[in-house]
């Protein structure tokens, strides 16, 4: 079955840091790749997504790359706020199976 | 404004005492989902639903029921709430099946005591 593998939180940087969060997924199909992302007492809300091979996803400063070769959809921002401090969950849709998976989210902890 | 909205936001039970949340979305999505999140395990689809009438299981559905009777509501009922369903409850919506990007209702937390 289909899976997205995080790397496990929690992530600490200061301000400005550059941020990495690494995701893996394992799937079957061709799937469509999100991050989402979740502020402390509230839902999920979409980041940004990636539909095909070598396309990138941006929104508010994040990219990702679908990497088909490596399986990969790794989330980055050059340079982080103390309000991007949240957890962030990769998600893939995979159409064979109709339903999204998600990965177990990684906290990220941004201090001043 | 166009938004998932799930009631309550914090409920606490006794175990068997059956138990109704509601989710309403106001944005015409023909697929809606469940899914409960625990600490460790991330987001887990309980049941979901691809039209009025369409239900189906998620990965985790034992002591769930749902009901699709009309395109924007989709309610979560537990018949006899237990402990280990002590959990964060998101309903989530989408066009179609996710490939668009899920919208997330605020969650309900929910204690069963």
């Amino acid at each position: 079955g289909d899976s997205v593998t995080q790397m496990e939180g929690p992530v600490t940087l200061s301000e400005e840091a550059f941020l990495t969060i690494n995701c893996t997924y394992t799937a079957t199909g061709y799937p469509s790749l999100f991050w989402y992302v979740q502020y402390p007492g509230e839902g999920l809300q979409l980041l940004l997504k990636a539909t095909k091979a070598d396309d990138k996803g941006s929104n508010k400063g994040f990219e990702a790359t679908y990497r088909k070769e490596t399986t990969s959809f790794h989330l980055e921002k050059g340079s982080v706020q103390v309000s991007d401090s949240a957890v962030y969950f990769c998600a893939l849709s995979d159409r064979g199976y109709q339903k999204v998976t998600f990965g177990t989210g990684t906290k990220l902890q941004v201090i001043p | 404004e166009a938004q998932v909205t799930q009631n309550p936001r914090y409920l606490i039970t006794v175990t068997g005492k059956k138990l109704t949340v509601t989710c309403s979305q106001n944005m015409n999505h023909e697929y809606m989902s469940w899914y409960r999140q625990d600490p460790g395990l991330g987001l887990r689809q309980i049941y979901y639903s691809m039209n009025v009438e369409v239900t189906d299981k998620g990965d985790v559905p034992e002591g769930y029921k749902v009901s699709r009777k009309e395109k924007r509501n989709f309610p979560l009922i537990l018949e006899s709430p237990s402990p280990n369903q002590t959990s964060l409850y998101f309903c989530a919506s989408s066009l179609s099946q996710g490939f668009d990007g899920y919208t997330f209702g605020s969650g309900t937390r929910l204690t069963v005591v």
